[in-house]
């Protein structure tokens, strides 16, 4: 059971928009910590999609985008391409646990 | 370009011990707080611990299955990173990955059977 509530599924066809969902806690989410998103295509080590809630590292394209709001956030993916086919991750420091936690991970189709 | 280059890892017997390294280069590692992510295979990320850097104490945090077996360090003249695993169980064969939460290295693979 991770302490970040994720769906453990998603799906969309091309071009469309699809967001992915993040539940956690006044602990994590809710107590001011950013919430970071990985993307992991089958067997690579994840990549970062999101920083700090809603920033985009260079060469992230502008169809990522998140946000946050009170104990959750969410990933948005618009145009959906078949290469978005992945697993995702979200990610936020926990006061309570004194660590990083994940989310169980959402894995993503495009049908 | 940012490089973290995992290496160490191994088929180890439960209760066995080994250290992982991170190599790292194209950032200021001195600067980085550093932290260890593995992954059971088909599983989802798990994180084991980070450690802070010198100035900021180079204190350590570790999730709590590992607490009290693994002790991350770094040597900041070779920008490696490190990963002691003590008393190791069946249930830490992982993927495991250094990354400073921003870049990832590819991981490497440590296997615990008998």
């Amino acid at each position: 059971q991770s302490v970040l509530t994720q769906p453990p599924s998603a799906s969309g066809t091309p071009g469309q928009r699809v967001t992915i969902s993040c539940s956690g806690s006044s602990s994590n989410i809710g107590n001011n910590n950013y919430v970071y998103w990985y993307q992991q295509l089958p067997g690579t080590a994840p990549k970062l999609l999101i920083y700090k809630n809603n920033q985009r590292p260079s060469g992230v394209p502008d169809r990522f985008s998140g946000s946050k709001s009170g104990t959750s956030a969410s990933l948005a993916i618009s145009g959906l391409r078949s290469e978005d086919e992945a697993d995702y991750y979200c990610a936020a420091w926990d006061d309570s646990l004194s660590g990083r936690v994940f989310g169980g991970g959402t894995k993503l189709t495009v049908l | 370009e940012v490089q973290l280059v995992e290496s160490g890892g191994a088929l180890v017997k439960p209760g066995g011990s080994l250290r992982l390294s991170c190599a790292t280069s194209g950032f200021s590692f001195n600067d980085a707080w550093m932290s260890w992510v593995r992954q059971a295979p088909g599983k989802g990320l798990e994180w084991v611990g980070r450690i802070k850097r010198k100035i900021d104490g180079g204190t350590t945090d570790f999730a709590a299955p590992v607490k009290g077996r693994f002790t991350i360090s770094r040597d900041d003249s070779k920008d490696t990173l490190y990963l002691q695993m003590n008393s190791l169980k069946t249930e830490d064969t992982a993927v495991y990955y250094c990354t400073t939460d921003h870049s990832w290295g590819q991981g490497t693979l440590v296997t615990v059977s008998s």
